[in-house]
């Protein structure tokens, strides 16, 4: 298994500004993913993000939107920019712990509100 | 891409009763699919998997059971308790570090 955290765990922003997510692993892994988690929902991956080099957008989430970096095998972010309401989500990361592994392992979550 | 259709959208049962939730999946290349569990402001808990190569596999009270041909796949639960109660996700992907598609998921409610 692997061991998941982010910060912040919640934030109350306003509109029109950014966050920026941590999720640091407690291993080294290849991918990283992001979902989103809109109240009473499922899970959506944002993206797909792979150490150096770009991360890869799901359709409807744009770069501009989510900056991503991953400077390393255990550590990645996602920026959340110009929020609106419609942003207010739990926020997620996971990840493969082995190269031969299939199972995916998610962090505790953001909660984000947007007001 | 792959689109997974899971059925119900919510579940009642009394204690001690089974469980079933069923999935659907499109992209025949999908050759892994987990489950999760996701209690109430709690991150998804992987409860079982399954592989392509397998048609069912048991833990405990769950089980799982794949079909191919089909492309659907469910979980069962049996004898059910209280601390079952919760939202359940199946999901679908290439396996390894492929992304997962969930389907919109099914709460179960057990009653006591």
């Amino acid at each position: 298994s692997a061991v998941i955290s982010q910060k912040p765990s919640r934030d109350i922003c306003q509109r029109g500004t950014s966050l920026t997510i941590q999720c640091q692993v407690d291993s080294q892994v290849t991918m990283m993913f992001w979902y989103r988690q809109q109240p009473g929902q499922s899970l959506t991956l944002i993206a797909t993000a792979n150490q150096g080099s770009e991360a890869t957008y799901e359709s409807g989430f744009v770069i501009d939107k989510f900056p991503i970096s991953r400077p390393n095998l255990t550590f990645s972010t996602l920026t959340v920019s110009n929020m609106s309401p419609e942003d207010s989500s739990i926020y997620l990361c996971s990840v493969v712990p082995g190269p031969v592994e299939d199972t995916q392992y998610f962090g505790p979550g953001t909660r984000l509100t947007v007001l | 891409g792959e689109n997974v259709e899971q059925h119900p959208s919510t579940l009642s049962v009394q204690e001690g009763d089974s469980a079933v939730i069923k999935c659907t999946y499109s992209d025949s290349a999908s050759n892994y699919f987990p489950w999760y569990k996701q209690e109430l402001g709690k991150r998804p808990q992987l409860i079982i998997d399954i592989r392509s190569n397998v048609g069912e596999k048991k833990d405990q009270r769950i089980a799982v059971t794949l079909n191919k041909t089909a492309k659907h796949f469910s979980l069962h639960i049996t004898e059910t308790q209280p601390e079952d109660s919760a939202v359940y996700f199946c999901a679908a992907s290439m396996g390894g570090n492929t992304p997962l598609v969930f389907g919109k998921g099914t709460r179960l409610s057990v009653i006591a």
